[in-house]
């Protein structure tokens, strides 16, 4: 199993354009999740899903979109890439929605807007 | 509104020094669950321990110690005869009683320097 994985690792952007952040999962987990991880700030929640055809907003979604067509992917996009957006990106996944189990990693998502 | 404090910012001790991570958290849910997560200096994130708000009892796993005290809202991380290989940012995070989702609020982090 891969596990969780993320692409790009690294990616800068300038202001005002638009990107994918792509998160797939080999594991057939139900729950999956977009974080952003910034300085003194721990990992916030921007978008999650429930399952196929489910998301729902985190803690911190405006600038961000997301759709879960299939179990295994779940792609990020940012729409208009602003400077506040610069952060460190990770997805998660996780066996069951019913009930907080551990949640899987990705590797993370560098990006830099400049 | 559910809330995870690690106040200590950062922490250095010497290699074999006993240290402990101090996590408080805030929710009026009745059933919640509780974790820690390790992050190296690689950046990918590594679980270490769930524990549910039924289950006080503390729990051991090699050098790893956890106290979960809910008259006190905290579930303190302590690590015995630390080692260089331990120095990481380590976040304490917590999930609710939800009907749906399985949201995780995370705090701060604490970076723990072990210097040999």
């Amino acid at each position: 199993n891969a596990g969780v994985t993320q692409t790009p690792k690294f990616q800068v952007l300038k202001t005002g354009q638009s990107m994918t952040l792509q998160c797939a999962q080999d594991m057939n987990h139900e729950y999956m999740s977009w974080y952003r991880q910034d300085p003194g700030m721990g990992l916030r929640l921007i978008h999650y899903s429930v399952g196929a055809g489910i998301t729902d907003q985190g803690e911190v979604p405006n600038g961000y979109n997301v759709s879960r067509s299939t179990t295994e992917d779940f792609p990020l996009r940012l729409l208009s890439a602003a400077p506040s957006q610069t952060s460190v990106y990770f997805c998660a996944s996780s066996y069951s929605s019913g009930a907080p189990y551990e949640q899987y990693f990705g590797p993370g998502t560098r990006l830099t807007v400049t | 509104a559910q809330k995870v404090t690690q106040a200590q910012t950062e922490i250095s001790v010497v290699e074999k020094e006993d240290v402990t991570l101090d996590c408080v958290y805030e929710t009026r849910d009745t059933t919640y669950y509780l974790f820690w997560y390790k992050q190296p200096p690689s950046g990918e994130l590594v679980f270490l321990i769930r524990r549910n708000s039924f289950d006080e009892q503390n729990e051991i796993s090699g050098r790893y110690s956890w106290n979960f005290q809910k008259s006190t809202s905290s579930f303190n991380f302590t690590i015995t005869a630390s080692q260089v290989v331990d120095s990481a940012v380590y976040f304490c995070a917590l999930s609710g009683n939800m009907e749906y989702g399985n949201k995780l609020v995370f705090g701060a982090g604490t970076i723990l320097r072990v210097k040999s």
